[in-house]
């Protein structure tokens, strides 16, 4: 069975700061990753995802994320945090490809003060 | 990516009662999936949806409760059945193109039941 979860239910940062949301994720197979980002009262985007390709996954909004197998981690991270990062994060784990069922953490919610 | 509109997007409904979302997709999808997003919570998936099948419920999701149409490549609904205040939640829908297991989501029901 796999599972995910996200070692933090809150982070705070100061702008300008640099953020890292951390994910460990338990499969039996090599498995699709994903960062979902939630602003309040909005639908889930895409921040990036990692398909066994390279293991350091550049997003948008300057997140990327690193594919550590030997740690079972895929944790976010972005040099500088700004106002508007200020949301909701889930780390996806990608089941079977023949379900296409995802399997979610429980969510980080990221506070950036100014 | 894929532009998924969902209908409508937010309701409050009185219990005993029903509501049938409505979930709109750009461009033909085999995979649709449904998932509710109780209040602080992560997503948990209710069913998949394919065209031309029925839709296959995960464990605590029943047929009954949460009926599931899919009558194309576009379209699908999804009806919360003899609701509770329990059922108050975010209801989503995403597509799965099928490239590297991509979900993407629409903006989400917003539904308080009294």
């Amino acid at each position: 069975a796999q599972s995910v979860t996200q070692l933090d239910s809150h982070v705070s940062v100061s702008e300008g700061t640099p953020v890292l949301l951390r994910c460990n994720y338990s499969s039996s197979y090599s498995p699709s990753l994903f960062w979902y980002v939630q602003h309040p009262n909005k639908g889930l985007q895409l921040l990036l995802k990692y398909t066994s390709a390279a293991t350091l996954v550049k997003g948008i909004n300057g997140f990327e994320a690193e594919f550590k197998k030997s740690e079972t981690s895929f944790h976010l991270t972005k040099p500088s945090a700004h106002m508007s990062d200020a949301a909701e994060y889930f780390c996806v784990c990608g089941g079977s490809s023949n379900t296409g069922k995802l399997i979610f953490g429980q969510g980080t919610t990221l506070q950036v003060k100014p | 990516s894929a532009v998924i509109s969902q209908k409508p997007s937010r309701d409050i409904c009185q219990r005993g009662t029903s509501l049938t979302i409505q979930c709109q997709v750009d461009s033909q999808v085999t995979m649709m999936f449904w998932y509710r997003q109780q209040p602080g919570q992560s997503l948990t998936l209710i069913a998949t949806a394919n065209q031309g099948s029925e839709a296959t419920y995960e464990s605590g999701f029943v047929i009954d409760k949460f009926p599931i149409s899919r009558p194309n490549l576009t379209f699908s609904t999804l009806t919360v059945s003899n609701m509770s205040p329990e059922d108050s939640s975010i209801y989503l829908c995403s597509v799965d193109r099928g490239l590297s297991e991509t979900q993407y989501f629409g903006p989400g029901t917003r539904l308080l039941v009294l």
